[in-house]
C-alpha cells in the first residue's frame, strides 16, 4: 500500500462544468501520474508530474490541466467537461528504484 | 518510441487449464517489464516484474513470466487456471532512464468451469 487516495471516487456532472479530481499520497514520491481507462483503449496517460510545480503532458492531455503545489497532492482539472471525458481516472505513483507503479482506486466520472 | 502489444483483448481457458497471456515489446534495449492485474472496480496491482538477472520471474497467485530477449517477449503463464483468475491483465514496459511506462491495451481472462 503506497498510501494513495483519490477523491471523489464517483462524480456525475453536466457538460460544460469544471471538475477537479484530487490525488493524495503520503510517502513523498516524486513522480505522480493521471491516467484514464476506457474500454478498448486500456490505460492512457493524461499528465504526469516529477516534482512540485513540475508537470508534463501525456498522450491525451487535451481538455485537461494539472497542478502540483505540494509533493503530496496532484490535481487533475477538466475546465469544461465534455461527454467524451466520461471515464475512470486513475492516479499512480512510482517507486523510482524499481519503476513499478502503485495505483489509487480510481475516480469514476460521468459527464451528462 | 516504445510500444507494448498484448495479443488478444480476451483469452478464454477452461478451469484447470494452462493460462498463457502474450506480451511483446518493441525496444531494442531490454526495458524493465511488468505485469499488472486489475480486479473489478480497483486500480492496477503489480503481479510480477523483470528488471535484471533471472529471466524467469515468479509472481503472486502462481503466475510467472519469462523474459526472452531474442523474441522481445514477456509472456505470462500459470499452470492451472482458477475461476478467481478471471480478471484483466496489463503488460507494461519501462525504458532505462525513463519514468513513463508504456502499457499494453490489456487482456481480459475468461475462465470456463
Amino acid at each position: 500500500d503506497a498510501g494513495i487516495t483519490q477523491s471523489p471516487r464517483h462524480k456525475v456532472t453536466e457538460t460544460g462544468t469544471p471538475v477537479t479530481l484530487r490525488c493524495h499520497q503520503t510517502e513523498n514520491h516524486r513522480y505522480m501520474y493521471w491516467y484514464r481507462q476506457d474500454p478498448g483503449h486500456g490505460l492512457r496517460l493524461i499528465h504526469y508530474s516529477y516534482g512540485v510545480k513540475d508537470t508534463d503532458k501525456g498522450e491525451v492531455s487535451d481538455g485537461y490541466s494539472v497542478s502540483r503545489s505540494k509533493t503530496e497532492d496532484f490535481l487533475l482539472t477538466l475546465e469544461s467537461a465534455t461527454s467524451s471525458q466520461t471515464s475512470v481516472y486513475f492516479c499512480a505513483i512510482t517507486w523510482e528504484n524499481t519503476g513499478e507503479l502503485f495505483f489509487g482506486e480510481g475516480s469514476r466520472l460521468t459527464v451528462l | 518510441a516504445q510500444s507494448v502489444t498484448q495479443l488478444g483483448s480476451h483469452v478464454s481457458v477452461s478451469e484447470g487449464a494452462l493460462v498463457l497471456l502474450r506480451c511483446n515489446y518493441s525496444s531494442s534495449v531490454p526495458p524493465y517489464l511488468f505485469w499488472y492485474v486489475q480486479y473489478p472496480n480497483q486500480g492496477l496491482q503489480l503481479l510480477l516484474k523483470y528488471t535484471t538477472g533471472a529471466t524467469l520471474v515468479k509472481g503472486i497467485n502462481g503466475f510467472e513470466a519469462e523474459f526472452k530477449k531474442s523474441e522481445t517477449s514477456f509472456h505470462l503463464t500459470k499452470p492451472s487456471a482458477h475461476m478467481s483468475d478471471a480478471v484483466e491483465y496489463f503488460c507494461a514496459a519501462l525504458s532505462g532512464g525513463s519514468y513513463i511506462p508504456t502499457f499494453g491495451r490489456g487482456t481480459s481472462l475468461i475462465v470456463h468451469p
